[in-house]
């Protein structure tokens, strides 16, 4: 299968901890991001790259949260000192963007639990 | 700031009989609409997309949507629901990123 894939599916953690996911896009594709789901709501956006480069962040995206996209392939999203706040499911997609305005495909989600 | 609406909480309609899910939108410029599904423990699934051209817009799993630029809405149609069409739905206007609607939840009864 050469979907987009995340790891790990279910994270759970404890108020204060730190959580790294990761996610892996579609080979090829130049843009990845990062949206967070909650319990009755559509995506929201927090960020997104452009190869390695990281081009937009939300300003859902407090300084607790950073991501990374090192070498254009794979990318990360930290969660440092996380907050009950911070339970949701992570989104990842990746898109192939040239002339044209293309679909994004998405992973199956981390979905993480503070407690 | 780009945004779309979706009306309806929840649609249930009898298997074998239209489905339509709503979705009405607010854009400067032309707007770029999707439409995802999404089953559970699963991530979303694109079914089409808008972009220019013929209003009517055929995706998956036999679902197309009319784009109508008067009322500013985007439906996503179906002529024959099935029982495994039932999912949450979710519409999205793009710029960079993908803005959605809160969703609307389809079940089709047998």
């Amino acid at each position: 299968d050469t979907g987009v894939s995340q790891d790990p599916r279910h994270k759970i953690t404890k108020r204060g901890q730190n959580v790294t996911f990761r996610c892996d896009p579609i080979s090829e594709h130049n843009r990845l991001y990062w949206y967070r789901q909650t319990l009755g709501q559509g995506p929201e956006f927090l960020t997104y790259f452009q190869n390695e480069a990281q081009l937009e962040k939300s300003r859902l995206l407090s300084d607790r949260f950073s991501a990374e996209r090192p070498k254009g392939s794979f990318s990360t999203l930290e969660i440092q000192r996380t907050e009950q706040g911070d339970s949701a499911m992570y989104l990842c997609a990746s898109s192939l963007e040239r002339t044209g305005v293309h679909e994004q495909y998405f992973g199956p989600g981390t979905r993480l639990t503070v407690t | 700031a780009q945004s779309v609406a979706q009306p309806e909480d929840q649609v249930n309609v009898a298997e074998g009989n239209p489905l339509t899910v709503k979705c009405t939108y607010s854009v400067s410029g032309n707007p770029y609409l999707f439409w995802y599904v999404q089953y559970p423990n699963r991530g979303l699934q694109f079914l089409l997309k808008y972009i220019t051209g013929d209003n009517l817009v055929k995706g998956s799993y036999g679902f197309e949507a009319e784009f109508n630029k008067s009322q500013t809405s985007f439906h996503l149609k179906k002529p024959s629901a099935l029982v495994s069409d039932s999912a949450l739905y979710f519409c999205a206007v793009r710029d960079y990123k993908l803005s959605f609607g809160a969703g609307t939840t389809v079940t089709v009864r047998a």
